[in-house]
């Protein structure tokens, strides 16, 4: 199976900071990545798919680029509600495989 | 809009089985593709299980930690899916996601979540 690897596993930031997440695959997954918002107690929210496509309703401070195994996932200028951890994971192939997560929290 | 709502979850014994529900709206259950993910106390998520519609065979697929062992299946009539687990184990605990997943060709990724149900094996 492909294996997601996140760095870093924490990342401390202040309001209106940028962040810059970080995901590599074992393998090429191609453009077949996605990223996911998780809030503590909250499902994970789909923020990005196909590797820069941001979904519905999704703030443009998000912005992902990256294919083959090499990803980042951009956040221009933190705001409160963005401090959650984030996972990336590969739909390229069966089965799908999630990153470990990078948590953001108040520096 | 879209919902789907997870149930059954519950404290069992090792051994022992737990039939998980999902039941859905806002969006074409019959033409949608479905999963468990998984996400054990404190850990990552962890993809279990897979059904494709019945425009696609109603395929299925496992995570190897569970084959053998979990079930996944749908009943479009009802709009609900479900996953069977038999012969639990401690390790299988943990907050149960079903989610609804959107695909274009082969590729699937998971577009709306439940707020997921909670299973404990313990005895």
């Amino acid at each position: 199976e492909k294996v997601m690897t996140q760095s870093p596993a924490t990342l401390c930031v202040s309001p209106g900071e940028r962040v810059i997440l970080s995901c590599r695959a074992s393998q090429s997954v191609s453009s077949n990545l996605a990223w996911y918002q998780q809030k503590p107690g909250q499902a994970p929210r789909l923020l990005i798919y196909d590797a820069s496509t941001r979904a519905t309703g999704i703030p443009d401070r998000f912005t992902a680029s990256g294919s083959g195994t090499d990803f980042t996932l951009t956040i221009s200028s933190l705001q409160s509600e963005d401090f959650a951890v984030y996972y990336c994971q590969q739909y390229d192939e069966r089965p799908e495989t999630f990153g470990q997560g990078t948590k953001v929290e108040v520096k | 809009e879209v919902q789907l709502v997870e149930s059954g979850g519950n404290l069992v014994q090792p051994g022992r089985s737990l039939r998980l529900s999902c039941t859905t709206s806002g969006f074409n259950f019959g033409a949608s593709a479905l999963s468990w993910v998984r996400q054990a106390p404190g850990k990552g998520l962890e993809w279990v299980a897979f059904i494709t519609s019945e425009l696609y065979g109603g395929t299925r697929e496992y995570a190897a930690s569970v084959k053998g062992r979990f079930t996944i299946s749908r009943d479009d009539a009802k709009s609900i899916a479900y996953l069977q687990m038999n012969s639990v184990k401690t390790e299988d605990t943990a907050l149960y996601y079903c989610a609804k997943y959107r695909c274009v060709d082969r590729y699937c990724y998971e577009d709306y979540w439940g707020q997921g149900t909670l299973v404990t094996v313990s005895s």
